[in-house]
């Protein structure tokens, strides 16, 4: 079974630095998908990045991107210029490509954002 | 943009009581994923549905149950409610596979 792994259970930066997310991950597969999800306080899930594992450039959205190391099995979340906003809940998350888009989440890390 | 939409958003039921969670999934797609949530925890993939068949099926109790109709909306049905199942409910659906998930704001119910 695949599993993934947020060793950090907490994390905060101050405004306007940067700051980097850690997951790891365990699976047999070749072939799957990586992804970020933002839960603010809201409670709304909000998917921040997707990695396909076969593409090796890292994906990047604005001021979010990933540094995928699929030998590691290793996929970190760097935010950079951090604002207010982006204080939630992260969990990294995989699935499998040969069994539909079903998510396995990690047990998510808190980012806190000092003004 | 069209969204996933859950109702209700709120639910509250006492013990042994039944509970109906409703998911209408973004136009034109045609899987449906549900996650239960428990306080402070990840979520838990339950149950989803491909064009109106069971697709997959996760850590779902059997006092659970769950459908996906011709319109494509989903219904989860839990029946003999435990204090446990204290939880918030998303539903996520996609356009076929391998294309991100959409999740909805989530049901949350309390059982008291």
């Amino acid at each position: 079974a695949q599993t993934v792994t947020q060793s950090q259970p907490e994390m905060s930066v101050q405004e306007a630095e940067t700051v980097t997310l850690s997951c790891t991950y365990d699976t047999s597969e070749s072939d799957y998908y990586l992804f970020w999800y933002k839960q603010p306080p809201s409670r709304q899930m909000i998917l921040v990045i997707r990695q396909e594992a076969y593409k090796q450039q890292n994906a990047t959205e604005n001021r979010f991107s990933v540094n995928f190391q699929k030998a590691a099995k290793s996929f970190s979340l760097k935010i950079s210029d951090s604002q207010l906003g982006d204080a939630a809940m992260y969990f990294c998350a995989y699935s499998q490509k040969s069994s539909g888009d079903k998510l396995t989440f990690g047990t998510g890390t808190r980012l806190a954002v000092r003004p | 943009a069209a969204g996933v939409i859950q109702s209700p958003r709120h639910l509250i039921k006492e013990k042994r009581e039944t509970a109906t969670l409703k998911c209408y999934p973004i136009p034109r797609h045609d899987t449906v994923y549900w996650y239960q949530q428990g306080p402070g925890q990840d979520p838990q993939f339950l149950i989803s549905f491909y064009e109106k068949m069971q697709s997959d099926k996760g850590s779902i109790p059997d006092r659970f149950s769950a459908q996906q109709f011709s319109d494509y909306h989903s219904e989860l049905n839990m029946s003999s409610l435990e204090l446990g199942d204290s939880a918030l409910y998303f539903c996520a659906s996609s356009f076929s596979y391998n294309s991100p998930l959409h999740f909805g704001n989530g049901t949350r119910l309390t059982v008291t």
